[in-house]
């Protein structure tokens, strides 16, 4: 079975601030990964996924997610944080086999001041 | 645009009363998800479907059951509920198990 570990409950940054949320997953075989975030009374949304290829993976609202299998990681980052950025991130794993269904992060609530 | 909705963004209980909650998907996707989430535990999956009148038990599945009966709508049961499940809701579709997972506004439920 496949886990998913988020290194940070909580993450507080001021404006312009660079971010990096870690995100590692343990599971054997092949992988997709996911980032999912939830705006404050918003339906959770897709910020990012990965697949197969590039191991550098670009989303929406200037998110991106590198994948390093040696690391069994996919930390998000953002160069310079908004206060729109303020949400819950969750990182997911899915096993590319049979029914295998996503497994979340138990997720990162950032606060990013003004 | 995938749209998941589910029937209720708030809802009250009492101990021991038998609780649907509703949801349906407009994009004919084959899978649909109920998972709960909590505070600090993030989301934890009750139950699956991958095809109608089919259901597989998710990782928490004791107190709760589901039924697809039709493609887009997959219903989410408490038969008894209590206080425990008072909690956040979400329903989900996907075209494949696989693959990304569209979500509905969720359903808060208390249970009283």
């Amino acid at each position: 079975a496949q886990s998913v570990s988020q290194h940070n409950h909580h993450v507080i940054l001021s404006e312009a601030a660079s971010l990096e949320l870690g995100c590692n997953y343990s599971y054997g075989g092949t992988v997709n990964l996911f980032w999912y975030v939830q705006y404050p009374g918003q339906h959770l949304q897709l910020l990012l996924k990965y697949f197969s290829g590039d191991p550098l993976v670009k989303g929406i609202k200037g998110f991106e997610a590198e994948f390093i299998k040696s690391k069994f990681s996919f930390n998000l980052r953002k160069p310079s944080v908004q206060w729109s950025d303020t949400a819950e991130y969750f990182c997911a794993v899915n096993a590319q086999a049979g029914y295998s269904t996503l497994t979340f992060g138990k997720g990162t609530m950032l606060l990013v001041s003004p | 645009d995938v749209k998941v909705t589910q029937s209720s963004r708030y809802l009250v209980k009492r101990t021991g009363e038998k609780v649907f909650l509703e949801c349906v998907q407009d994009m004919d996707h084959e899978n649909m998800f109920w998972y709960r989430q909590d505070p600090g535990l993030g989301l934890r999956l009750i139950y699956f479907s991958y095809d109608v009148k089919m259901k597989e038990k998710g990782d928490i599945p004791e107190g709760y059951s589901v039924s697809r009966e039709k493609k887009e709508r997959f219903s989410l049961i408490l038969e008894s509920a209590s206080t425990n499940q008072t909690s956040m809701y979400l329903c989900a579709s996907s075209l494949v198990t696989y693959a990304e997972a569209f979500f509905g506004q969720g359903t808060r439920l208390t249970v009283v």
